[in-house]
C-alpha cells in the first residue's frame, strides 16, 4: 500500500521558473492538502481540497495554484518561483473531510529557489 | 482564528525517564479535535495520539498519554519510559468546527539521551 506519494523529493529552481509538485494517494481519501514547513514556523496550510473539483485556500496560498481533477491526485503548482518559497512541502490526505481523522502525510519535497 | 502554542522549542530527557511536552490552544468552538504528531529525522509525519474535546477521558496510546484540560485549553503530551527512537520533533495540532483546516503549533524538538 503506497499511501501518499510525493514527487520529486528534492528540487532546485531559479527565481522565476515554474514547477509542479505531484501528490497522489491510493486510499480513496476525499480530503487532500498541501503544507509547507519552515524552521521555527511549524506546518502552514497552503491549499486544501475536500473532493474532486473542489479546492480552497489555506493560510499561505499566495504564489501557489492547485487543482483536483481526480480523487487520487492533488498537484501543487508554483508559477513563478521566489526565494521565499524555499521550504519543505508536505502533501497530506484524510478519509474524513471534516478533518477529524488522522492525516496521512507524504515524505516531503525539499524545494530550493535560488 | 485558532492558534496553537508550543512554548518549549527544545527539550531533552534521559532514556527510560518521563517527559511532558506542553501545548495550549485558543478557540471559541465547543467541539474540536486535538492531535500530537511526531516527525523523526526521516521527516515522515506520524500521528501519535488524538483527543476529541467532548470526551472527558484522556487519550492513551501505549507509552504516550495526554493531559487534556478543556477549561484551561491545555493539551500536554506525556511520554513514559522514553526510548532513543522517541527523538523527534513533536507537533501539537487543532481541528475544529466546520473548518477543514488543521492548525499546527511550531513544534518541540525532543532529544532522548542514552
Amino acid at each position: 500500500n503506497a499511501g501518499v506519494t510525493q514527487t520529486p523529493k528534492f528540487q532546485v529552481l531559479k527565481t522565476g521558473q515554474s514547477m509542479t509538485l505531484q501528490c497522489a494517494q491510493d486510499m480513496n481519501h476525499e480530503y487532500m492538502s498541501w503544507y509547507r514547513q519552515d524552521p521555527g514556523m511549524g506546518l502552514r496550510l497552503i491549499h486544501y481540497s475536500v473532493g474532486a473539483g473542489i479546492t480552497d485556500q489555506g493560510e499561505v496560498p499566495n504564489g501557489y495554484n492547485v487543482s483536483r481533477s481526480t480523487t487520487e491526485d492533488f498537484p501543487l503548482r508554483l508559477l513563478s518561483a521566489a526565494p521565499s518559497q524555499t521550504s519543505v512541502y508536505f502533501c497530506a490526505s484524510s478519509l474524513s473531510i471534516t478533518n477529524t481523522g488522522e492525516l496521512f502525510f507524504g515524505e516531503g519535497s525539499r524545494l530550493t529557489v535560488l | 482564528a485558532q492558534t496553537v502554542t508550543q512554548s518549549q522549542p527544545e527539550m531533552s530527557v534521559q532514556e527510560a525517564e518521563t517527559v511532558t511536552l506542553s501545548c495550549t490552544y485558543d478557540t471559541s468552538e465547543s467541539n474540536y479535535y486535538l492531535f500530537w504528531y511526531k516527525q523523526p529525522p526521516s521527516r515522515q509525519m506520524i500521528l501519535v495520539i488524538r483527543q476529541e474535546a467532548y470526551k472527558q477521558q484522556n487519550a492513551t496510546e501505549n507509552r504516550f498519554s495526554v493531559n487534556f484540560q478543556k477549561a484551561a485549553k491545555s493539551f500536554s503530551l506525556k511520554i513514559s519510559d522514553s526510548q532513543l527512537g522517541d527523538t523527534a520533533m513533536y507537533f501539537c495540532a487543532y481541528s475544529g468546527g466546520s473548518n477543514y483546516k488543521l492548525t499546527f503549533g511550531k513544534g518541540t524538538l525532543l532529544t532522548v539521551n542514552p
